[in-house]
């Protein structure tokens, strides 16, 4: 079985430039959830998504969206990159509900 | 406000020696816990998880340990081998709201090395 792919794997954009990232997740798992790992302030939860819908949200400026599409597969937008955006980006596919969730490899975001 | 804490960046122990790994949380809305193990450009790989209304859970040579009323939980490993040298990941969940949607929120991390 397949786990939860990411992609790409790593990126290196210009500050005020947009990145769009993508997340296929495990077959059959119906939400897909995204953190942001940076050295100071360890895994931090972006948004989960469950059948095309954004179900929770963190604390992130709205320059950080997110969608699902009918087959599960997930894409998460930054628009307008800060510096501060450089971190692991991390996707991760569950069943649904209550329960351990599967992670992806992760995007390696660099913004210079 | 850091609602999940790992107090300790990292710890070193010896093979075939017990690593007790620990975890803090705020919140009393957490009621399921889990540990994640990672190893560098890998994402977080599932190890373990408990229950609010469980105190322990052993799973081969791991165990996680839940004191709700001091809000700690801990791992071990028995006997740790150099194999579990990576950084671990408490994270705790809170009451699923309706709708069902899950948000972990996960500690800073320790990194655990263990010495042949």
């Amino acid at each position: 079985k397949a786990g939860v792919t990411q992609t790409p794997r790593y990126l290196i954009k210009t500050r005020g430039q947009q990145v769009t990232l993508s997340c296929s997740p495990i077959s059959g798992h119906r939400s897909v959830s995204w953190y942001q790992q940076t050295p100071g302030q360890g895994l931090q939860f972006l948004f989960e998504y469950f059948s095309e819908t954004q179900r929770n949200k963190g604390n992130f400026p709205g320059r950080f969206s997110g969608r699902q599409f009918s087959n599960s597969r997930s894409e998460m937008n930054v628009s307008t990159l800060e510096l501060g955006d450089s971190a692991l980006y991390l996707c991760a596919s569950s069943l649904g509900g209550r329960g351990s969730a599967f992670f992806g490899q992760g995007t390696r975001l660099t913004v210079v | 406000d850091q609602q999940v804490k790992q107090n300790s960046p990292s710890l070193s122990v010896q093979e075939g020696r017990i690593s007790i790994l620990n975890c803090d949380y705020t919140n009393s809305m957490f009621d399921y816990f889990l540990w994640y193990k990672k190893y560098p450009a890998e994402g977080p790989t599932f190890l373990i998880s408990i229950s609010s209304i469980k105190d322990k859970n052993e799973d081969g040579r791991f165990t996680v340990f839940l004191n709700k009323s001091a809000k700690h939980l801990s791992l071990h490993i028995v006997p740790s081998q150099p194999g579990d040298s990576a950084v671990y990941f408490c994270a705790a969940s809170p009451k699923i709201t309706q709708g069902g949607s899950e948000k972990l929120v996960f500690g800073k991390g320790t990194k655990l090395t263990v010495n042949p």
